[in-house]
């Protein structure tokens, strides 16, 4: 069965910009989170989503945000972008409610470079 | 909130060498505890996962981890490692239940030579 698809693979933003990032889960896979994953911090959660709700967020600015359609789909939108944004963005899916028994499925992430 | 630690920012080893990565972690309650592989150009991927029973865990690729709940331990080993071990690896912590979030640690980068 196909991964976890992300798109675009590489953006160049130029400060102040908006960007849009896109996640198409593991088909049945509920649960969308995203991770900002810079060399200095590791992997910082953003946000999760499931079933079109947000269940948790992280410690980030509203600057991000993020959906989940109703096929699972889900988007985040960085705007007013800031040199401190360039980083892999991850998107991982997990199977069912529970993620902390199935654990996740990452895609291969979007690497933003704002200039 | 849970934490995580991976003490080793860097490890470099020679082929057939054994490996052992530590990772440590605070919380109080019960927990599930994972490994991810980044292998270079690649995305994440699960090695292996601790929920329950068996405190020892086998994976894939011929590593296994350790659960030791009086050290709040689940050290990644592996008896002879392959220069195609090369890659980044992170822990993972969750508290039981569908709505905490994973805690990642800063990962360990190993670099195995030929």
């Amino acid at each position: 069965k196909a991964g976890v698809t992300q798109t675009p693979r590489y953006l160049i933003k130029t400060r102040g910009q908006q960007v849009t990032l896109s996640c198409s889960p593991i088909s049945g896979h509920r649960s969308v989170s995203w991770y900002q994953q810079t060399p200095g911090q590791g992997l910082q959660f953003l946000f999760e989503y499931f079933s079109e709700t947000q269940r948790n967020k992280g410690n980030f600015p509203g600057r991000f945000s993020g959906r989940q359609f109703s096929n699972s789909r889900s988007e985040m939108n960085v705007s007013t972008l800031e040199l401190g944004d360039s980083a892999l963005y991850l998107c991982a899916s997990s199977l069912g409610a529970d993620r902390s028994i199935y654990g996740y499925t990452f895609g291969s992430g979007t690497r933003l470079t704002v200039v | 909130a849970q934490s995580v630690s991976q003490h080793n920012h860097h490890v470099i080893l020679s082929e057939a060498a054994s490996l052992e990565l530590g990772c440590n972690y605070s919380y109080g309650g019960t927990v599930n505890l994972f490994w991810y592989v980044q292998y270079p150009g690649q995305h994440l991927q699960l090695l292996l996962k601790y929920f329950s029973g068996d405190p020892l865990v086998k994976g894939i690729k011929g590593f296994e981890a350790e659960f030791i709940k009086s050290k709040f331990s689940f050290n990644l080993r592996k008896p002879s490692v392959q220069w195609s071990d090369t890659a980044e690896y992170f822990c993972a912590v969750s508290p039981s239940g569908g709505s905490y979030i994973p805690t990642f640690g800063r990962g360990t980068s190993l670099i195995v030579h030929p």
